[in-house]
């Protein structure tokens, strides 16, 4: 089975730009979580969709948005880039968020605001 | 609420020692807890997962985990370290029923392993 997958691997942007990184889950999981990974604050989780709908989602300004489509792939968008939004972004999909469950990692984009 | 502490940013150990990273969390109701790692420019990987069944957990690659409900503690243990072992380690909780199950991640440890 063929694990999550994310692109592009790597992004460098400029202040104020916009950018959309995709996710693909694992073919049968519903739930995409995203999270951002910096060396100052580590892992933050942002959102979470399962089945199309914004199930849950963290304390992050409304400039980071995502969406689910209906084969469950997930995208999530940064709109007006600051330079601390530069971080590793993770996607992770799991069959359902109850606590128990398994979130299975893809390898990140790197995105670098110049 | 929930939250996590891994004492020690970075734990340093000679191939062949005992590894040991500590883990100690904090949760209204009864938890789940997680140890993931992550290798250089790569996502996280479960290595193992509390979910209220047995206190001691065995995981992938010789690493273990007891949970210690009094101590409120998860440590992470290996017998024997490996090389291979060398990288960024992250334990995490989220709660179960009656909770909001959103992860709640340390700031990791790293592992560095001598020969």
């Amino acid at each position: 089975k063929a694990g999550v997958t994310q692109t592009p691997r790597y992004l460098i942007k400029t202040r104020g730009q916009q950018v959309t990184l995709s996710c693909s889950p694992i073919s049968g999981h519903r739930s995409v979580s995203w999270y951002q990974q910096t060396p100052g604050q580590g892992l933050q989780f942002l959102f979470e969709y399962f089945s199309e709908t914004q199930r849950n989602k963290g304390n992050f300004p409304g400039r980071f948005s995502g969406r689910q489509f209906s084969n469950s792939r997930s995208e999530m968008n940064v709109s007006t880039l600051e330079l601390g939004d530069s971080a590793l972004y993770l996607c992770a999909s799991s069959s359902d968020r109850k606590g128990a469950d398994t979130q299975y990692f893809g390898p990140g984009t790197r995105l670098t605001v110049l | 609420a929930q939250s996590v502490t891994q004492l020690g940013s970075h734990v340093s150990v000679s191939e062949g020692a005992l590894v040991l990273l500590r883990c100690n969390y904090s949760s209204s109701v009864p938890p789940y807890l997680f140890w993931y790692v992550q290798y250089p420019n790569q996502g996280l990987q479960l290595l193992l997962k509390y979910t209220s069944a047995a206190t001691l957990v065995k995981g992938i690659n010789g690493f273990e985990a007891e949970f210690k409900k009094s101590e409120t503690s998860f440590h992470l243990t290996k017998p024997s370290a490996h090389m291979s072992d060398a990288a960024e380690y992250f334990c995490a909780v989220s709660e179960g029923s009656g909770g909001s199950y959103i992860p709640t991640f340390g700031r990791g440890t790293s592992l560095i392993v001598h020969p």
